[in-house]
């Protein structure tokens, strides 16, 4: 099955750097890689997704770059802000339709500091 | 839109009762969720994919006798965890992704289940 790595396990970042995340992934057929960012006691929320036909997506602040040839995906948030501080999963899925299932990278712990 | 609710927030119960957790979909519809635990510190994995109209499948290694699955109508999934024991004690996160012409599945989260057994 599909397997994802995600590094580093915990960054720490000034406020106002960049903060950058990676993940990779096994299954070449993966066409669907999303980003979820989780706070303390919550559900993960949706943050950026990009699928495999598109190489780069932007979204203010937060972009996210696809690497097919290599199977990685990467995630930027630029001007770090100490709201951004949470837990980042990074997830890829084959195929299409609604029954779908995600496979989690292992999360990465991001703190912003003043 | 694509907003999951969960009920309860935190439970908490003794040792060989069972629980019921509800999943909701409040503005969409949707024919499959997903159910996940996530220990502490770790990250979400995924126990069973729960079908509407039909039987959930599960994962392997998570007992369905156990974790009993009841996807109602489209909009309402329940997770019942049955003799629940300390090792059950765990966060339980739902998702659902719309029906709709999208060829991807976006999930959308609900906001978890903390369950604790004493």
């Amino acid at each position: 099955g599909e397997n994802v790595e995600q590094h580093p396990s915990t960054l720490s970042v000034q406020e106002g750097d960049s903060a950058v995340i990676k993940c990779t992934y096994s299954d070449s057929a993966s066409n669907y890689f999303p980003w979820y960012k989780q706070e303390l006691g919550k559900g993960p929320q949706l943050i950026i997704d990009i699928r495999s036909n598109v190489g780069e997506k932007k979204d203010q602040r937060i972009a996210v770059t696809l690497n097919k040839t290599a199977k990685h995906f990467s995630l930027h948030i630029t001007e770090t802000q100490p709201e951004d501080s949470a837990v980042y999963f990074c997830a890829a899925s084959i195929g299409t339709g609604t029954a779908s299932k995600l496979t989690f990278g292992t999360g990465t712990r991001l703190q912003v500091t003043l | 839109g694509a907003v999951v609710s969960q009920h309860p927030s935190r439970v908490i119960c003794k040792s060989g009762t069972s629980v019921k957790i509800e999943c909701r979909s409040l503005d969409f519809q949707a024919t499959t969720m997903f159910w996940y635990r996530q220990f502490p510190k770790q990250s979400l994995m995924l126990m069973a994919t729960s079908n509407e109209g039909s039987k959930a499948t599960y994962e392997q290694g998570v007992e369905k006798d156990k974790f009993l699955i009841n996807h109602a109508s489209l909009t309402l999934s329940t997770l019942t965890v049955t003799s629940a024991h300390p090792e059950d004690s765990s966060f339980y996160i739902c998702s659902a992704p719309p029906v709709g012409p999208s060829s991807y599945n976006e999930q959308f989260f609900g906001p978890g289940t903390r369950l604790t057994v004493l």
